[in-house]
């Protein structure tokens, strides 16, 4: 596609569900990168994958927090037993390959979660 | 964590005044980069410093990286009221994502 896309757009989940957000990155892109973004703050980041490796899932907030890329192309963020404070919108970006870190992020409009 | 802080946290000017916004980071860096996000969308890259550069141009965009003293300049002339948006600077730490500071909320008046 022509950029990254993610689903859904909105989500509304009470406190104890699990929920399921979807980022289909530029075709071709190797790298993946997820962030949560809390109101009025910047981006921070929770794992990233090369292809279908995570490499980092140093900022995942609890082991609530699942990411998967099966394949290497789509990936799937888990929040399991949501709670109040994971209400923030959730990020994805992709980069060009072999570039990681050292090149420009193409983030999606994201998902913005909110847990009642 | 955020490595990097912008500052000021908002600013206001009126259209065709020029912007400038400042980060701060903390740690050694190989490069630094500056992204934009409208209101309710996702964040668009601007430009990409590297730490063996000291100041680089895209368009009305400016940017001066400082690594003695671990800071980097945003100035956006002439601005226009399509420019308003919080603007986010980045830096790679460890190598392997992106940190990005809390950001600075511009907002261009005609």
């Amino acid at each position: 596609g022509a950029g990254v896309s993610q689903s859904p757009r909105y989500k509304v989940a009470k406190r104890g569900q699990d929920v399921a957000l979807r980022c289909d990155p530029i075709s071709g892109h190797v790298s993946l990168f997820w962030y949560q973004q809390a109101l009025g703050q910047g981006p921070e980041f929770l794992t990233y994958f090369q292809n279908e490796a995570q490499l980092d899932k140093s900022g995942l907030p609890s082991d609530r927090f699942f990411a998967e890329r099966p394949e290497g192309s789509v990936s799937t963020l888990k929040i399991q037993r949501t709670q109040q404070e994971d209400s923030a919108v959730y990020l994805c970006a992709s980069s060009s390959p072999d570039r990681g870190v050292n090149s420009p992020l193409h983030f999606g409009n994201g998902t913005r979660l909110t847990v009642t | 964590s955020q490595q990097g802080e912008e500052d000021p946290q908002a600013l206001s000017i009126q259209e065709g005044e020029n912007a400038t916004m400042n980060c701060s980071y903390k740690t050694s860096i190989n490069n630094l980069q500056w992204y934009r996000q409208n209101s309710g969308r996702g964040l668009v890259h601007l430009i990409l410093i590297r730490s063996n550069e000291r100041e680089k141009h895209s368009g009305r965009l400016r940017v001066t990286l400082d690594t003695s003293k671990k800071s980097s300049s945003l100035l956006i002339t002439a601005s226009r009221a399509a420019d308003t948006a919080s603007y986010f600077c980045a830096t790679d730490e460890a190598g392997t994502a992106l940190i990005f500071g809390k950001g600075t909320t511009l907002s261009v008046s005609s």
